[in-house]
């Protein structure tokens, strides 16, 4: 069973703050790795993916994957209260999985003023 | 990036009917996958949706349950049949992107079941 597991919350930080975010994942084949944003009530928006070891940044997010630990994080620098959803990591599969995204079970975070 | 229409938005059904939702993609893709999100979950794929053959289940799914059709490269259904209240969840269409290397999502149903 190919799972990903996500650091529990909910997360709460101070406006400003950087908020860090954890994913691990159990299949040493996946290939790719994403950070969705999900609003309640809406479905989820891509943040960020990565697919390299090392760290990936855009704007106020940075993503760091490091494939020998199968750990990958989300960095949230400067909060903002807007950035208050639902945190998912999902993991691309590789072989027989190929394509397929499985997701963790998600973080809560709150960003309060 | 890719844009998916979903329907349909919501849905209140009586136990024991099917109701189907489409998705219609504005690009040609390969694959669609159907995924369920149940109150307070996360996404579970139900299903990956190939154009010409027949879905890929995954594990605790099963066609007659979850019959899916997908005609050509644009557009595709999933039926939940013979629903329960337990069937009651959000169910989300997507494609992979190969514009922005992403997975996009369709706007999603919610379904409830009584």
């Amino acid at each position: 069973q190919k799972e990903v597991e996500q650091n529990s919350g909910p997360l709460s930080v101070p406006e400003g703050a950087i908020a860090s975010l954890n994913c691990t994942y159990s299949d040493r084949g996946s290939q790719s790795f994403f950070w969705y944003r999900q609003y309640s009530g809406k479905s989820p928006e891509l943040i960020m993916f990565i697919y390299s070891n090392g760290d990936k940044e855009d704007g106020r997010f940075t993503a760091q994957l490091n494939k020998a630990s199968q750990y990958v994080s989300l960095l949230i620098r400067d909060s903002q209260p807007s950035d208050s959803a639902t945190y998912l990591c999902a993991v691309k599969g590789g072989g027989t999985s190929y394509g397929k995204l499985t997701f963790g079970q998600g973080t809560i975070l709150t960003v309060h003023p | 990036s890719a844009v998916i229409s979903q329907k349909p938005s919501r849905d209140i059904c009586q136990r024991g009917t099917s109701l189907t939702i489409q998705c219609q993609v504005d690009s040609q893709v390969t694959m669609m996958f159907w995924y369920r999100q149940q109150p307070g979950q996360s996404l579970t794929l139900i299903a990956t949706a190939n154009q010409g053959s027949e879905a890929t289940y995954e594990s605790g799914f099963v066609i007659d349950k979850f019959p899916i059709s997908r005609p050509n490269l644009t557009f595709s259904t999933l039926t939940v049949s013979n629903m329960s209240p337990e069937d009651s969840s959000i169910y989300l269409c997507s494609v992979e992107d190969r514009r922005n290397y992403g997975y996009t999502f369709g706007s999603g149903t919610r379904l409830t079941v009584v």
